[in-house]
């Protein structure tokens, strides 16, 4: 399966324990979104990273939250000391980042804070 | 900022019922326009898009045309069916100063199809 594939796909945690997500991109892109999605709601853009470097993280919270896209492996979604309110599905997306690449989406991670 | 409005839900429609979820756009720069597609407890599938004005999306008998004159980006299908039930998104994708091209998501139309 050469797809976005993302890891797992349900976390549960309680509050202030630590989350991390996985993200694999599709086979020849070196560019990952991530993206949270609220219960009835649409997708937030949270980071952008090509490998070892983050390019745009305007859209992660503060605090708590970290992202890498280290030279080998996958994209990781840091979250630390959980609270209820990151209950939601996190979403991955790869490009190839050529201009306005289409994005390929991951199943993503439905995290639930107990 | 940028930004999508589209057409709230839920939407009901009888199989073989004319399609039409609406949606517009706010952009500082050239943006491309996408629908997704998302089916329960799945990520998002690539609908269609359209990355100048004029141009024409369309697969799987969908189909949207990028109207520059009016920021829209409506979605059309002439005749649905009940396998087309989930959750449609229209985004818009522009270089946002960072070198990054984010989607920017409207809140999602619900479409429900009934035989």
């Amino acid at each position: 399966n050469a797809g976005v594939m993302q890891n797992p796909r349900h976390l549960v945690r309680r509050r202030g324990q630590e989350a991390r997500l996985r993200c694999s991109p599709m086979k020849g892109h070196s560019h990952v979104y991530w993206y949270r999605q609220l219960p009835e709601e649409g997708l937030k853009f949270m980071v952008y990273l090509q490998k070892e470097n983050i390019i745009d993280e305007s859209g992660m919270p503060k605090e708590r939250f970290s992202a890498e896209f280290p030279k080998e492996g996958p994209s990781i979604l840091r979250i630390q000391q959980v609270v209820r309110g990151d209950s939601a599905a996190y979403f991955c997306a790869s490009s190839s980042g050529r201009g306005q690449e289409t994005q390929y989406f991951g199943p993503g991670t439905r995290l639930l804070v107990l | 900022g940028d930004s999508v409005t589209q057409m709230e839900g839920p939407v009901t429609l009888s199989e073989e019922a004319f399609l039409t979820i609406n949606c517009t756009y706010t952009a500082t720069g050239y943006p491309s326009l996408f629908w997704y597609v998302q089916y329960p407890g799945e990520g998002l599938q690539l609908l269609l898009k359209a990355t100048k004005a004029d141009d024409k999306g369309s697969n799987k008998g969908f189909e949207a045309t990028y109207r520059k004159e009016t920021t829209s980006f409506h979605l059309e299908k002439g005749s649905v069916q009940v396998s087309d039930s989930a959750v449609y998104f229209c985004a818009l994708s522009d270089e946002s100063g960072a070198g990054s091209y984010q989607l920017t998501f409207g809140k999602g139309t619900k479409l429900s199809v009934i035989p």
